[in-house]
């Protein structure tokens, strides 16, 4: 079935580093693409998305381009702060379910970010 | 004015216990979820209903029952608690189940310890 895989966390920065965080899939057909956030205590929040190959999704200073080459979706950016600590995980739409809306996330990676 | 809201945000109990965790959205999407996280923060699908109509029931135990009395409310009762019920249970709403960009808005979780 279709599957997400990120890269092992924690992953601890000084502020203002430059950061990606992989992100490879494995999926029949062509999946939308997502990557949601959650801090701490809270749910989980839709950071950025993109529905084809070569999209780029951007919000917040983060990007992600969807490869389908090399089937990835790598989160980056260029500048991080403090306030981006939290977990990112990302996540495809699972279209061999039928358009039900499920979502499949990847294990979700831990992002420090110290001043 | 919290769009999709869980209750009660923390649940400490005992083995065999039943209990139920309450989730309504104000956004008057169609389509509800609950998702389980576990120690290590993945994060899987449980159940989706669209229209109160069950669409997405993973290989859940069937002590695991959804209720959704209207489209604005998904309701989470589990019978007899195990040790590895203990979890994060976050309710999730999108406006339809039709489309796979679909961005899903999560509630702030329900954090269950069963002792």
């Amino acid at each position: 079935g279709d599957s997400v895989t990120q890269m092992e966390g924690p992953v601890t920065l000084s502020e203002e580093a430059f950061l990606t965080i992989n992100c490879t899939y494995t999926a029949t057909g062509y999946p939308s693409l997502f990557w949601y956030v959650q801090y701490p205590g809270e749910g989980l929040q839709l950071l950025l998305k993109a529905t084809k190959a070569d999209d780029k999704g951007s919000n917040k200073g983060f990007e992600a381009t969807y490869r389908k080459e090399t089937t990835s979706f790598h989160l980056e950016k260029g500048s991080v702060q403090v306030s981006d600590s939290a977990v990112y995980f990302c996540a495809l739409s699972d279209r061999g379910s039928g358009n039900t809306g499920k979502l499949i996330f990847g294990q979700g990676t831990t992002l420090q970010v110290k001043p | 004015d919290t769009a999709v809201s869980q209750t009660p945000k923390y649940l400490v109990t005992q083995m065999g216990n039943d209990k139920s965790i309450k989730c309504e959205q104000n956004l008057g999407h169609d389509t509800m979820y609950w998702y389980k996280q576990d120690s290590k923060k993945f994060l899987k699908i449980m159940f989706s209903y669209n229209n109160k109509e069950l669409i997405i029931n993973e290989t859940v135990p069937n002590r695991f029952s959804p209720k959704s009395p209207d489209k604005a409310h998904l309701n989470l009762h589990i019978n007899s608690l195990e040790l590895g019920d203990s979890a994060v249970y976050f309710c999730a709403s999108s406006q339809d189940r039709s489309s796979t960009n679909e961005k899903l808005f999560f509630g702030s979780g329900t954090q269950l310890s069963v002792l």
